[in-house]
C-alpha cells in the first residue's frame, strides 16, 4: 500500500510570486486535506477535498486555493506569497471526508521558504 | 470551536524512564482526541486515538492516554522511553460532527542515555 507523498519536498520563493504543491493520496482514500506548519507550531488546517469539492476551509485567505482530481490527488495553490507564508505544508488523505473518525495519514510535507 | 493546550513545551526524559505528556482541551461539543508523533524533517504518524468507550486507549510503540472528560484532558504516557522515542508530539482535537483537527503546539520529547 502506497503512502501519501508530496512533491517537491523543498521550495524557494520570493515575495509576490505563486507556487503550487502536489499531494498524491493513499490507496483507497477520497479526501485530502491540507495544514500549513509554521516553524515552532502545530499544524493548522488550511481546506478540505472530498471527492473533487471543498468540504471545509479554515481560517486561510482566498489567494490559497485548491483543486483534487479524479484520482483523488490534490493541489495547493498560494498566490502572491507573503513572507509568512513560509512554513511546512502537510497533506493528510483519509477514506472518507465524511466520517470524521477515520484516522487521516499524513505525507511527509512541503517546506517553502519565502524571500 | 475546539481548541488544544499542550501544558509543556519541552520534556527532557532520560532513556527507560517514565513519560507524560499533557494535554488540555476546550469544546463546547463532543469530542474526538489524537496524539501524532513527528520525527525529525517528517510527517505526522499517528499514535493512537480516543472516539469513544474506554476511556484509556492504548496506541503503537507502548503509548497510552487517558481521556478525562471532567478535567477535560487527554494525557498521553509511557512507562519506559528509548532513544527513538525522541520527537515532537502533538495532541488534536475534532468536533464530532467536524472535519478538521485542531492541533496543539506540541510537545518535544528529548530522551537521553
Amino acid at each position: 500500500e502506497t503512502g501519501v507523498t508530496q512533491s517537491p519536498t523543498h521550495l524557494i520563493k520570493t515575495r509576490g510570486q505563486q507556487v503550487t504543491l502536489r499531494c498524491s493520496s493513499q490507496s483507497g482514500h477520497n479526501t485530502v486535506s491540507w495544514y500549513q506548519q509554521a516553524l515552532g507550531q502545530g499544524p493548522q488546517f488550511i481546506f478540505q477535498y472530498y471527492r473533487e469539492e471543498e468540504n471545509g476551509r479554515g481560517n486561510f485567505p482566498p489567494r490559497f486555493s485548491g483543486l483534487q482530481f479524479p484520482n483523488y490527488s490534490s493541489e495547493l495553490n498560494v498566490n502572491a506569497l507573503e513572507l509568512d507564508d513560509s512554513a511546512l505544508y502537510l497533506c493528510a488523505s483519509s477514506r472518507d471526508g465524511q466520517e470524521i473518525q477515520e484516522t487521516q495519514y499524513f505525507g511527509p510535507g512541503t517546506r517553502l521558504l519565502v524571500l | 470551536a475546539q481548541s488544544v493546550t499542550q501544558l509543556d513545551s519541552q520534556v527532557p526524559v532520560f532513556e527507560e524512564a517514565p513519560v507524560e505528556l499533557r494535554c488540555n482541551y476546550s469544546s463546547s461539543v463532543s469530542v474526538y482526541l489524537f496524539w501524532y508523533v513527528q520525527y525529525p524533517n517528517q510527517g505526522l504518524q499517528l499514535l493512537l486515538k480516543y472516539l469513544s468507550g474506554s476511556t484509556l486507549v492504548k496506541g503503537i510503540n507502548g503509548f497510552e492516554a487517558e481521556f478525562n472528560k471532567s478535567q477535560t484532558s487527554f494525557h498521553l504516557r509511557k512507562p519506559s522511553v528509548h532513544i527513538s522515542d525522541t520527537a515532537e508530539y502533538f495532541c488534536a482535537v475534532s468536533g464530532s460532527n467536524d472535519y478538521k483537527l485542531s492541533f496543539g503546539a506540541g510537545t518535544t520529547v528529548t530522551v537521553r542515555a
